[in-house]
Order: C-alpha cells, then sequence, then structure tokens
C-alpha cells in the first residue's frame, strides 16, 4: 500500500521561529492536504492543494504540492505558542487517503 | 460551512453492549468516511461511503458496522467490542470531483471500551 514518510516526527522551537516539515512517497497523489489536531480534537484542515507545483498559502502557512506529485512541505513563519499540536500530512488519490505519521510542534515562550 | 458533526463526543460501554456513533454533515458532499484514531498516532481509515454505498472497507472487524441512512447522515454500529478498540473515532465528508478532494473531519467520539 501507499506510504507517507513524514518529519520531523517532533520538533521543539522558541516562540518567533519558523517551522518546516515535509513529507515523501514512493506514491503519486492528486491532493495533498494539511491538519492540525489539538489533543482531544479532530484534524482541523490547514491548507488544500491539488495541482503539482502549487504554491499556497493560510496567513504564516505555506505549503506546496511537489513538482512530481510525490512530495508536500509545509511552513509555518514566526511561530507562536498556539502552534503547538500534532501536524499531519495527507496525500489523496482516487478518494482513498493517506495520512503520514505526524509532526508534533512544541514551541516555548 | 464544512461543518462535520459527530455525538457523542465521549462514549462508554461494556464489551457485550450495543451501542451507535453518529455523523452528520449538511456541506451536500457525497462521500463520508470513518477513521479510527490511537493516541498520537494518525487516523486509519476504517470505511468510506460514496453516494451512499460502501466502496471501501479496510478489513474491518465485524463488530464494527456502517450505515449510510442518506446522503447527510453516516453511523458507525458497535458490538461486542474490545478493549483494544477504545480508541477516537472520527467521521469525515468529502465533495466529489477535482477540486474538490479535500476531506473535512468532525470532531470525533471518544470511545471507551470496559
Amino acid at each position: 500500500g501507499q506510504q507517507l514518510n513524514q518529519s520531523p516526527q517532533s520538533m521543539f522551537i522558541q516562540e518567533g521561529e519558523d517551522v518546516s516539515m515535509n513529507c515523501t512517497s514512493s506514491s503519486i497523489f492528486n491532493t495533498w492536504l494539511w491538519y492540525k489536531q489539538d489533543p482531544g480534537e479532530g484534524p482541523v484542515l490547514l491548507i488544500a492543494l491539488y495541482k503539482a507545483g502549487e504554491l499556497t498559502s493560510n496567513g504564516r502557512l505555506t505549503a506546496q504540492f511537489g513538482i512530481t506529485r510525490k512530495d508536500s512541505f509545509l511552513n509555518i513563519s514566526a511561530s507562536i505558542p498556539s502552534d503547538v499540536g500534532i501536524y499531519f500530512c495527507a496525500g489523496i488519490l482516487a478518494g482513498k487517503s493517506t495520512f503520514g505519521d505526524g509532526t508534533t510542534l512544541t514551541v516555548k515562550p | 460551512d464544512t461543518e462535520v458533526t459527530q455525538t457523542p463526543k465521549h462514549l462508554v460501554m461494556g464489551m457485550t453492549n450495543k451501542k451507535s456513533l453518529k455523523c452528520e454533515q449538511h456541506m451536500g458532499h457525497r462521500a463520508m468516511y470513518w477513521y479510527k484514531q490511537k493516541a498520537k498516532k494518525p487516523p486509519e481509515l476504517m470505511f468510506v461511503y460514496s453516494y451512499e454505498k460502501l466502496s471501501i472497507n479496510e478489513s474491518v472487524p465485524s463488530r464494527f458496522s456502517p450505515e449510510c441512512p442518506n446522503s447527510s447522515l453516516l453511523n458507525l454500529h458497535l458490538h461486542a467490542l474490545q478493549p483494544e478498540d477504545s480508541a477516537l473515532y472520527l467521521c469525515a465528508s468529502r465533495p466529489q470531483g477535482q477540486p474538490g478532494n479535500t476531506i473535512y473531519f468532525g470532531e470525533g467520539s471518544w470511545l471507551t471500551v470496559v
């Protein structure tokens, strides 16, 4: 089956620093999605990417759909304490989703 | 409005009980999903319904029984569960067609099997 490698597994950063995480796969996807999940809550969609090469921003968040359709990255600029949580990437192909294992972000004030 | 509503938020059930989880969306999405999520792990796909028909069953044990009564509702019937089935159960929906390949999650139902 399809697998996503998401890295890093965890990050500990100071408030104000920029963050970068990525997902890679041996398979192609038609859509890349990035989610943030807080403890006890469902994943909340941050950014959706639909075309290879697409670069999309949502406030301090920027994500790109890799040209090969096998990878995507998410950047967070000027991190703040409420950015703490687990970030998941997901690739979609033929209506089926594959999730990365998540990046746990800790932001120190 | 991108809301997927799940009830109950929390459920505790014994191994001999029968209970159901419910999910509702009014976005006109014709694909609906059930996922199971353990702590600090990614969601694991269980079932996919497309146009009210079961299209994907990821080899889920029969003690989990999905039902899609109409295009807005999705249920997950639970019977004779095991303690290891305790998890966060997430419902999600997706519009059909490009560029609609975006999956929206509900807040989840926390299930504890005792």
